[in-house]
């Protein structure tokens, strides 16, 4: 089966700019959470959607927001980008109901200057 | 506030000895951990999980042992292998709250020939 898709792997914004990153679940997987990665911070969750709806929220600030669209399918919008933003982006789907774990994505690398 | 740590930043082992991979958690409600494991450029692969209601669970060549006392979690793995060689991550749960894990900052381990 295919596997969690991210679009795109690299990405380079300027500071200020906006950027918006995808992320294709597994079929049938109704959970989308995203994380960032940095280097000495590990992955820091962001959030997850689950049925279309935000279901739990990290520490980031507002500038960081996702939507789940019908099909599971989700996007992540960092607006108004900071050096600081500069991560993996890591995108995980499972069913999201009675079984616990994730399935990541290869991430997408953003890279702000 | 980092609520699950890996206080080494890297491990290297001889091949065919064993591997000790190490993990603290601060939150005593966490009730579900699991390991994951990364190559560079991929996203992580979840490795193998345990529930707070077990102390061990293992899985071929990788165990994992849970010390609910000292909020403490081990990977073991024997007998290494070079295609071990990756970063390490683990991460906790509180089930009851959907689908948020909070991991460490992982471990890179290397696996010598």
């Amino acid at each position: 089966k295919a596997g969690v898709t991210q679009t795109p792997r690299y990405l380079i914004k300027t500071r200020g700019q906006q950027v918006t990153l995808s992320c294709s679940p597994i079929s049938g997987h109704r959970s989308v959470s995203w994380y960032q990665q940095t280097p000495g911070q590990g992955l820091q969750f962001l959030f997850e959607y689950f049925s279309e709806t935000q279901r739990n929220k990290g520490n980031f600030p507002g500038r960081f927001s996702g939507r789940q669209f019908s099909n599971s399918r989700s996007e992540m919008n960092v607006s108004t980008l900071e050096l600081g933003d500069s991560a993996l982006y890591l995108c995980a789907s499972s069913r999201g109901t009675g079984d616990y774990g994730y399935t990541f994505g290869s991430g997408t690398r953003l890279t702000v200057v | 506030d980092q609520q699950v740590k890996q206080n080494s930043p890297s491990l290297s082992v001889q091949e065919g000895r064993i591997s000790i991979l190490n993990c603290d958690y601060t939150n005593s409600m966490f009730d579900y951990f699991l390991w994951y494991k990364k190559y560079p450029a991929e996203g992580p692969t979840f490795l193998i999980s345990i529930s707070s209601i077990k102390d061990k669970n293992e899985d071929g060549r990788f165990t994992v042992f849970l010390n609910k006392s000292a909020k403490h979690l081990s990977l073991h793995i024997v007998p290494s292998q070079p295609g071990d060689s990756a970063v390490y991550f683990c991460a906790a749960s509180l089930t009851n709250t959907g689908n948020q894990f909070y991991f460490g900052t992982g471990t890179s381990l290397t696996v010598i020939p």
